[in-house]
């Protein structure tokens, strides 16, 4: 069951702060965070583990809740590189944790 | 090598051709994946191998899709008779391990079918 990603899209201006959210129907083992600029190939920013604590990278950082099954990108400050389509993928059990199921994206434009 | 590597990069092919997409996973990564994406949608799941076996290949549309990865390095995405709707960049991606990595991707083999 593919993760449903909100919101499909988002505009800021530099500086501004943004969170996007992919929820499951199932239960989470794993949640990946990428971000593909157009014509290019997803990028991996991080993955969130069952049991794990929020993770940051530079200004990004993301959280997972187990109990609502699902998982939040926070980008603080953002700048004009931060543009593009983010998506997450979703890994269900431990036994069969190579497979993820991405959702449909979200695409965010900053702008000067 | 340093990242993933896939080719060719774009293929046109008319329908009911064979094509074979290659992709060469970053060394020392025993996971390998096929995702396709197409426009607008998030990468789709096709295939896994851990090592040269397939560990999960639910994604496969259907027979006419098969993935080999012999020696447990390199591997190749193979498409008979192909159709229209096979039309879609496929991405390869792998991983040090199954599960508690992130992918690095590979940047895709545009298929279209003419």
């Amino acid at each position: 069951q593919q993760p449903v990603q909100s919101p499909q899209a988002v505009i800021l201006r530099e500086g501004e702060d943004a969170v996007i959210n992919c929820s499951s129907s199932k239960a989470l083992y794993s949640v990946h965070w990428y971000r593909q600029k157009h014509g290019e190939a997803p990028v991996f920013l991080m993955i969130l583990l069952k049991g794990g604590e929020q993770k940051g990278h530079e200004k990004i950082s993301a959280s997972f809740n187990e109990k609502k099954q699902q998982s939040s990108l926070y980008l603080t400050a953002s700048q004009l590189s931060y543009s593009g389509t983010y998506f997450c993928g979703t890994g269900h059990c431990n036994t069969n944790a190579g497979k993820s199921t991405f959702g449909d994206g979200t695409t965010l434009t900053v702008k000067p | 090598g340093a990242g993933v590597s896939q080719t060719p990069s774009n293929k046109v092919t008319e329908k009911g051709k064979y094509v074979e997409l290659r992709c060469d996973p970053i060394s020392g990564h025993t996971a390998l994946y096929w995702y396709r994406q197409s426009l607008g949608q998030g990468p789709e799941f096709l295939i896994y191998f851990q090592g040269t076996g397939a560990a999960d290949d639910s994604g496969l549309p259907n027979d006419r899709f098969f993935a080999v990865r012999p020696e447990g390095s390199v591997s190749t995405l193979k498409i008979q008779r192909t159709e229209r709707g096979d039309s879609a960049v496929y991405l390869c991606a792998s991983s040090p391990s199954p599960g508690n990595y992130g992918y690095t991707f590979g940047s895709g083999t545009r298929l279209t079918v003419v």
